[in-house]
């Protein structure tokens, strides 16, 4: 199993384009997360999914889009970079929410 | 904000010496996690301790929980220069659907 997996690793924008960060698992897991990472500012939530077809927002979500049409995949999307964009992305899964959850390797965003 | 807070930011010990890092959290919980974080990489889930549970071992690491005081910790025992990362709590937070949210961290370096 390769466990959950995001691309690209890096990406550098310029502010106002918009892109896609991918994210898959194959564990089969039913929850979904994208949280951002900032200095000082621990990990915060994006956006949620629970289940294919069923997205929720989190405690940043402006800015950023979603969408879960399969259980493996849950892509987020940036509509217009802006600096404060600026961040590394992590994708994570787990069987349900509120369990153990399963991260990958993280995006670095730098928008310009 | 829902997150937790780690408390200290920051700790510097030896190897061989003990590590303990504190949790504190603002709303009622399922169970509480901790999560390491090495520099420049993803999560990795360590323990999940439920709300009816007060102690939880797991190798050299031992997380108590009390729920009256809305608290946790974390002891390191016998520490390694390889535990040196950030530490990470985390709970589930009704106000987002139960997702988990983060606390700041707390960051060990351990010292040959």
């Amino acid at each position: 199993n390769a466990g959950v997996t995001q691309t690209p690793k890096f990406q550098v924008l310029k502010t106002g384009q918009s892109m896609t960060l991918q994210c898959a698992q194959d564990m089969n897991h039913e929850y979904m997360s994208w949280y951002r990472q900032d200095p000082g500012m621990g990990l915060r939530l994006i956006h949620y999914s629970v289940g294919a077809g069923i997205t929720d927002q989190g405690e940043v979500p402006n800015g950023y889009n979603v969408s879960r049409s399969t259980t493996e995949d849950f892509p987020l999307r940036l509509l217009s970079a802006a600096p404060s964009q600026t961040s590394v992305y992590f994708c994570a899964s787990s069987i349900r929410r509120n369990e153990k959850l399963f991260f990958g390797s993280g995006t670095q965003l730098s928008v310009l | 904000s829902q997150q937790g807070e780690e408390d200290p930011q920051a700790l510097s010990i030896q190897e061989g010496e003990n590590a303990t890092m504190n949790c504190s959290y603002k709303t009622s919980i399922n169970n509480l996690q901790w999560y390491r974080q090495n520099s420049g990489r993803g999560l990795v889930h360590l323990i999940l301790i439920r709300s009816n549970e007060r102690e939880k071992h797991s190798g050299r690491l031992r997380v108590t929980l009390d729920t009256s005081k809305k608290s946790s910790s974390l002891l390191i025992t016998a520490s390694r220069a390889a535990d040196t990362a950030s530490y990470f709590c985390a709970y589930a937070n009704s106000n987002s659907g139960y997702a988990l949210n983060f606390g700041k961290g707390t960051s060990l370096l351990v010292t040959p």
